[in-house]
């Protein structure tokens, strides 16, 4: 059984671009939250989407958004990159809602210059 | 919200050696996992644990829910043990929240 996937693994962008990060879940779980982890800051919280509606949102700015498809794939997008974006952003499944078990992907390591 | 302390911040081990560390929550969860971080960033899950006790090879895991702690023990460490292992909970519809992990090194 595939785990969590999550593309692209690395990547470089200048500020003021944007990105988008894609993240397929383990088939059958409709459950799919992102998180960023930086030195300072730890793992926060930035959504969680079920059934192609976002549940959960933390508490950032708006420049980032998500969306999740109907075959639960999921993507996150960050508009007007900053130098504080820089992070690794991880994706999590799991089966109905986030008070299961969540499995991560292997992150994908965003660096903004 | 919910506050998640671990301690250690940091231990340093022989190859061997067994250690535990400590997860304290601040509310009532009903969710707990335990991750090892990799050198490459990933995730591994370890545990999960809302309440009770669990094995798997050299690892264990116990919560004590209305103490609001888990431990996790590591026996006869070895270099790959070495990362870092967070404690995450969950509780009412907040979502996952870790702590901020302990930084395990073991050396051969």
């Amino acid at each position: 059984k595939a785990g969590v996937t999550q593309t692209p693994r690395y990547l470089i962008k200048t500020r003021g671009q944007q990105v988008t990060l894609s993240c397929s879940p383990i088939s059958g779980h409709r459950s799919v939250s992102w998180y960023q982890q930086t030195p300072g800051q730890g793992l926060q919280f930035l959504f969680e989407y079920f059934s192609e509606t976002q549940r959960n949102k933390g508490n950032f700015p708006g420049r980032f958004s998500g969306r999740q498809f109907s075959n639960s794939r999921s993507e996150m997008n960050v508009s007007t990159l900053e130098l504080g974006d820089s992070a690794l952003y991880l994706c999590a499944s799991s089966l109905a809602t986030h008070t299961g078990e969540l499995f991560f992907g292997e992150g994908s390591r965003l660096t903004v210059l | 919200g919910i506050q998640v302390e671990q301690s250690p911040p940091d231990l340093i081990l022989q190859e061997g050696a067994n250690s535990t560390l400590r997860c304290n929550f601040s509310d009532s969860v009903n969710n707990l996992q335990w991750f090892h971080q990799n050198p490459w960033g990933q995730l591994i899950n370890l545990f999960y644990i809302p309440s009770g006790t669990k094995q798997n090879g050299r690892l264990s895991a116990t919560t004590v829910a209305t103490e609001r702690y888990s431990l996790l023990y590591i026996s006869s460490s070895q270099t790959t043990d070495s990362g870092v292992y967070f404690c995450a909970v969950v509780t009412g519809n907040t979502p996952l929240v870790f702590g901020k992990g302990t930084r395990l090194s073991v050396i051969a």
